[in-house]
């Protein structure tokens, strides 16, 4: 089946500690996308990549590292510099071949700081 | 399952009633527009879309309303199921090739 996978769903992370999160997409989408949400706050975009090899910082960077070597991958670091890095985080992908079309959704990775 | 949202607008409705959810944007240059269902635990999915070119686009049930003039976006859900209880998300293009999304409505549907 075609679609985007976020691995893991659940991920623990110590203080000071560096934690990745996966995402894969088998849509052959040029746009990948990395949101973070938190309650009453709706979907901030943390980064964007829309070719291999090239990403944007988003509203909410800051603490964060990403790569696109693939373009079926586009993995999330969530670094010791992130100071509230608790959040459930959300990965996209569209096609965005020069018209608007919608973004397609994981089911998300739930990090919490213990 | 987990909360996506703690302190969203709700909006209560009967089984059977129609929903209006609506939804202010702030980008007057925006292409396209977008709604999104997030149920608990889970990502968003994809309901429906309009182009700044419409000003009303119908579905299977939903409807999305576009008035550019006063940046605003409705989302009209024709009777409304228990399965459509979940949290919605209007989202416009940025301008810069992402998405913004709004802060979202929580929609409960009592039997």
């Amino acid at each position: 089946d075609g679609g985007i996978t976020q691995s893991p769903k659940y991920l623990f992370r110590k203080e000071g500690q560096n934690v990745t999160l996966s995402c894969e997409q088998n849509l052959n989408h040029d746009a990948m996308y990395w949101y973070r949400q938190d309650p009453g706050q709706g979907l901030r975009l943390i980064y964007y990549s829309q070719i291999v090899n090239d990403f944007q910082k988003g509203d909410i960077a800051e603490g964060y590292s990403v790569s696109r070597e693939k373009k079926e991958s586009f993995p999330l670091t969530v670094t010791s510099a992130q100071k509230n890095p608790t959040a459930f985080y959300l990965c996209a992908s569209s096609s965005n071949q020069g018209v608007w079309t919608e973004a397609f959704f994981g089911q998300g990775t739930r990090l919490t700081v213990v | 399952g987990e909360s996506v949202g703690l302190h969203l607008p709700t909006l209560s409705v009967q089984e059977g009633d129609n929903s209006i959810i609506n939804c202010a944007y702030s980008n007057s240059a925006s292409d396209y527009f977008i709604w999104y269902k997030q149920e608990s635990g889970k990502g968003p999915q994809f309901i429906i879309d309009i182009r700044s070119n419409m000003d009303k686009r119908q579905g299977q049930r939903v409807t999305v309303l576009l008035n550019k003039t006063v940046k605003h976006l409705s989302l009209q859900i024709a009777a409304t199921q228990p399965g459509d209880s979940a949290v919605y998300f209007c989202a416009w293009d940025s301008g810069y090739s992402t998405l913004t999304f709004g802060k979202g409505t929580m929609l409960l549907v009592s039997p």
